[in-house]
């Protein structure tokens, strides 16, 4: 979607090699959030952010790290993938936390395969 | 934490209502919603109903809210093929203070 972008949109890395994906928004939305999609577990929260330095970990931070040196981007780093981290992440970005009007806008979605 | 419910799949006929279901967890979420998946795309926002009202119409979209039950549905009618796709449901708990949990997701298959 415009106004939010993931890169890279597909990835093979092996086990136990450092990961970062990056997410870039030109919206100036103060949240952006990682979620990781797997069949049969919909989407999990990762990490969200709430401004520039501030992050907070959600349902399954566990392996993961994120970093947001500025309002625009956000990156989730895999310190050393494994097999499980195999999934689909997706970036979203918004205005509030929650409330009326305020959706969220999703990337498009990085596919991750950790071999 | 406790999981939203959605069955996870539906299929349904060309030009009949779908009905999806959804059950979620606080009884203090505040805003509730309905997110659409497309093959190889991220997700859309639908529509959303305030936990002040039981029902929400957008042209074929109807959104019934029991909050006594925490049930949640999407009704689109005349579903078409164009409405193939994965459904989310997602709260917004501690009074939308948090980020917003979504469901496993019902991939709703119309067949022509």
């Amino acid at each position: 979607d415009a106004g939010i972008t993931q890169s890279p949109r597909h990835k093979v890395t092996e086990t136990g090699t450092p990961v970062t994906l990056r997410c870039h928004q030109t919206e100036n939305h103060r949240y952006m959030y990682w979620y990781r999609q797997d069949p049969g577990h919909g989407l999990r929260l990762i990490h969200y952010s709430y401004g520039v330095k501030d992050t907070d970990k959600g349902e399954v931070s566990d392996g993961y790290s994120v970093s947001r040196s500025k309002t625009e981007d956000f990156l989730l780093t895999l310190e050393s993938a494994t097999s499980s981290q195999t999934s689909v992440y997706f970036c979203a970005i918004s205005e509030q936390v929650a409330g009326p009007n305020y959706g969220y806008t999703f990337g498009s979605g990085t596919r991750l395969t950790v071999v | 934490g406790e999981d939203v419910e959605q069955s996870l799949f539906l299929s349904v006929r060309e030009g009949d209502s779908s009905v999806i279901n959804c059950t979620y967890t606080d009884s203090s979420s505040t805003y509730l919603y309905w997110y659409k998946q497309e093959p190889g795309a991220g997700l859309q926002l639908l529509t959303y109903i305030f936990s002040n009202m039981d029902m929400k119409q957008d042209q074929r979209l109807t959104v019934l809210l029991n909050k006594k039950d925490k049930h949640l549905s999407l009704r689109i009618a005349d579903t078409q093929t164009g409405d193939s796709a994965i459904y989310f449901c997602a709260e917004s708990r501690n009074s939308g203070n948090t980020p917003l949990v979504f469901g496993k997701g019902t991939r709703l298959s119309v067949i022509a």
